[in-house]
C-alpha cells in the first residue's frame, strides 16, 4: 500500500545543535505536511508543502519539499528544549498516512 | 474557537467488552477522522467521516465502526476488545478533509485488561 517512510527513528541532541528528519514516498506526492506531537500530547499541525522544491521557515524550522515531490525534510537550527517531541510527516493519499515518526531528545 | 473535543479521556475495560469515543470537532469543521496510536504501530487511519458519511476506511477489522451526526460530532465504537486494542485513539477534524490540516483532540486512552 501507499507508505511514506521517516528516518530516523530517534535523534538525541545537544541543545544548540541541529537536527533534521526525512520523509521518502516512492510514490510522487500532491503534498506532504508536517506534524508535532510533544510528550503525552497530541499531533499539532505544523506545515503544508505544495509545490516542488518549496522551501518554508518557521523560526528555526526550515521545511522542504523535494524536486521530485518524493521526499521532504524538516531541519530545527539550534536546538532547545522546548523542541522535545516527536515529528511526524503525513501524506494524503485519499487518506492520510502518518509517517513513523522521529522521536527527538534535547540534552540542556 | 473550542478545539477538537474528545471524551472520556481515560477508559478501562476487559476483553469482550465494548466501547464508545466521543469527538466533537472544531465549529465549521465538516471531516472528522480517527486514528489509533501505540508504541509499535505509530499512527494508523482508521476512518473519515465527512457530512454522516464513512468517506475513506483504514485496515481495521470490522470491530472498529464509527458514525458522523449532523453537527458533524463522531462517535467511535469498538467491539469485543481485544487487549491489542488498548492504545491511544484521536479524533482530528478539518475543514474539508482532502489536503486541508488536522486538528487533533487530546485523545482518549484505552486500556483493555
Amino acid at each position: 500500500g501507499q507508505q511514506v517512510m521517516q528516518i530516523p527513528q530517534y535523534q538525541h541532541v545537544q541543545e544548540g545543535e541541529d537536527f533534521t528528519t526525512y520523509c521518502n514516498s516512492s510514490t510522487t506526492l500532491s503534498n506532504i505536511q508536517w506534524y508535532k506531537q510533544r510528550p503525552g500530547g497530541h499531533p499539532v499541525f505544523l506545515i503544508q508543502l505544495v509545490k516542488s522544491g518549496e522551501v518554508k521557515k518557521q523560526k528555526r524550522l526550515t521545511f522542504q519539499f523535494g524536486e521530485a515531490k518524493k521526499n521532504s525534510s524538516l531541519h530545527i537550527t539550534a536546538t532547545q528544549t522546548t523542541d522535545v517531541g516527536t515529528y511526524f510527516c503525513a501524506v494524503d493519499f485519499n487518506k492520510f498516512y502518518f509517517g513513523s515518526g522521529t522521536k527527538l531528545n534535547v540534552k540542556p | 474557537k473550542a478545539g477538537v473535543t474528545q471524551t472520556p479521556r481515560y477508559l478501562i475495560k476487559t476483553r469482550g467488552q465494548q466501547v464508545t469515543l466521543s469527538c466533537s470537532p472544531i465549529s465549521g469543521h465538516r471531516s472528522v477522522s480517527w486514528y489509533q496510536q501505540t508504541p509499535g504501530q505509530g499512527l494508523q487511519f482508521l476512518f473519515e467521516y465527512f457530512s454522516e458519511t464513512q468517506r475513506n476506511k483504514g485496515n481495521f477489522p470490522g470491530r472498529f465502526s464509527g458514525r458522523q451526526f449532523s453537527n458533524s460530532r463522531s462517535e467511535m465504537n469498538v467491539s469485543t476488545l481485544e487487549l491489542g486494542d488498548s492504545a491511544l485513539y484521536l479524533c482530528a477534524s478539518s475543514l474539508t478533509g482532502e489536503n486541508s490540516p488536522l486538528h487533533f483532540g487530546n485523545g482518549t486512552r484505552l486500556t483493555v485488561t
